[in-house]
């Protein structure tokens, strides 16, 4: 079992929809919970960090962390095609440093 | 500050080749990552420094892969005897201690090409 799963996709979304991407981790300890978006041939950049259960928004962004299920979710509401790009989920351990990736899901808004 | 610059971007390579890449990380952060990247896949950790001190190892760093920070700013990361198998972009991060926590800035990126 990987450590981080995401489903590759792609996902196709219509433009001003709502756009959700899903991971799962496996650790219990995993303390940290993060979305990165990376452009094609980029490199990632963070959007957003959680660490308590529950929801924590961000403009347009909204990531949801449920630790009972082990997943973490990202909202993408009024999706854009600028949108359009691989997310990536990653999470750290109690105490450590280390980002640890899932594979990424491909996201595309279509207009 | 311009964030994290990494030098080359691209590198193309002979196989049996040693490269070396650069790494200049945001000025005020101690901790620096080296990660690698495939196509489609995440970024996999290679190793990460505390100021001047390499502080975690992944098994991936295998001993063709040498990472040094000598002063505690810039880091660079030497791959010898280049294999195909190398072809990745590799990223370098930064971060204040809370790294782990908050999440570090990438830099763009050195694709390496191994032919």
């Amino acid at each position: 079992q990987k450590e981080v799963e995401q489903n590759s996709g792609p996902l196709s979304v219509p433009e001003g929809a709502i756009a959700s991407l899903n991971c799962t981790y496996s650790d219990r300890g995993s303390q940290s919970f993060f979305w990165y978006r990376q452009y094609s041939g980029k490199s990632p950049e963070l959007i957003m960090f959680i660490y308590s259960n529950g929801d924590k928004e961000d403009g347009r962004f909204t990531a949801q962390l449920n630790k009972a299920s082990q997943y973490v979710s990202l909202l993408i509401r009024d999706s854009q095609p600028s949108d359009s790009a691989t997310y990536l989920c990653a999470v750290t351990r109690q105490g450590a440093q280390k980002l640890v990736f899932g594979q990424g899901t491909r996201l595309t808004i279509n207009p | 500050d311009t964030g994290v610059s990494q030098d080359p971007r691209h590198k193309i390579t002979k196989r049996g080749q040693n490269v070396t890449f650069r790494c200049d990380p945001i000025s005020e952060h101690n901790r620096l990552y080296w990660y690698r990247q495939t196509l489609g896949q995440g970024p996999e950790f290679l190793t990460y420094f505390q100021n001047e001190a390499q502080l975690e190892k992944s098994r991936l760093l295998s001993d063709r892969f040498s990472a040094e920070r000598p002063k505690g700013s810039f880091s660079t990361l030497e791959i010898q005897r280049t294999e195909q198998g190398d072809s990745a972009m590799y990223l370098c991060a930064s971060s204040l201690d809370t790294g782990g926590f908050y999440g570090y800035t990438f830099g763009s990126g050195t694709r390496l090409t191994v032919v």
